[in-house]
């Protein structure tokens, strides 16, 4: 299986920069696409989608949110930071079954 | 309007089953291949496996393929989980979500997710 890795907390200010990061022991990475999606959950509700195939924003999900990366290192980051971000925040890479996610990083304000 | 909503949850004892249901609406159902998570109590996410429209392909995470089973009735709108020897490690939020595979199988609708409890 292919294991991602997420640091378990991040505490950023309002207004500043959150970079969250994922690592995974093996390359999501395939013709081109790097198989690799982010999700939020608030406490209390399901996962919603925020990023797609790395870099690619979902839809309604505010320009705030940017992902990047390739291969084993891929990164979300939220630009700046409001207090409605507070979450966790998971990555999951479909690149080989089984689907797998990361531990998650909740994201908390200074 | 994407609608998915789980049902069929509760306490339920060590050993026994539980089936669970996902009613889906606001979307081609029959399009979709469509998923189950779970998530233990404080914990992260876990894929438990998909099924594909036609239910010819269903996929599950190795760890788990012997004690549930996923179908659907697309006639229905309906998703299901069947599972299994319950024991206390399944204490789960139970989540269905659909899958896009246009983008390499994600899952961009999920439902509000029911709980499952095993205990004496």
């Amino acid at each position: 299986d292919i294991v991602l890795t997420q640091s378990p907390a991040l505490a950023v200010s309002l207004g500043q920069r959150a970079t969250i990061s994922c690592k995974t022991n093996q390359n999501v990475d395939y013709y081109g696409n790097s198989y690799m999606h982010w999700y939020q959950q608030k406490p209390g509700q399901q996962p919603k989608l925020l990023i797609y195939l790395a870099s690619n924003l979902a839809s309604g999900i505010p320009a705030r949110f940017s992902g990047r990366g390739s291969g084993t290192d891929f990164t979300l980051t939220i630009d700046p930071v409001e207090a409605d971000d507070t979450a966790t925040y998971y990555c999951q890479q479909s690149r080989n079954l089984p689907w797998t996610f990361g531990g998650g990083t909740k994201l908390e304000l200074k | 309007e994407v609608k998915l909503v789980e049902s069929g949850g509760g306490l339920v004892q060590p050993g026994r089953s539980l089936k669970l249901s996902c009613a889906a609406s606001g979307f081609s159902f029959n399009d979709y291949w469509m998923g189950w998570v779970r998530q233990a109590p404080g914990k992260g996410l876990e894929w438990i496996g998909e099924i594909n429209q036609d239910s010819s392909t269903i996929n599950y995470t190795p760890s788990l393929k012997d004690k549930f089973t996923i179908s659907r009735d697309n006639a229905q709108n309906t998703l299901y989980l069947q599972m299994s020897k319950l024991g206390s490690e399944d204490t789960a939020i139970y989540y269905c979500a659909r899958e896009d595979l246009n983008y390499g199988s994600l899952f961009d609708y999920w439902g509000q997710g029911v709980m499952v409890t095993v205990s004496s």
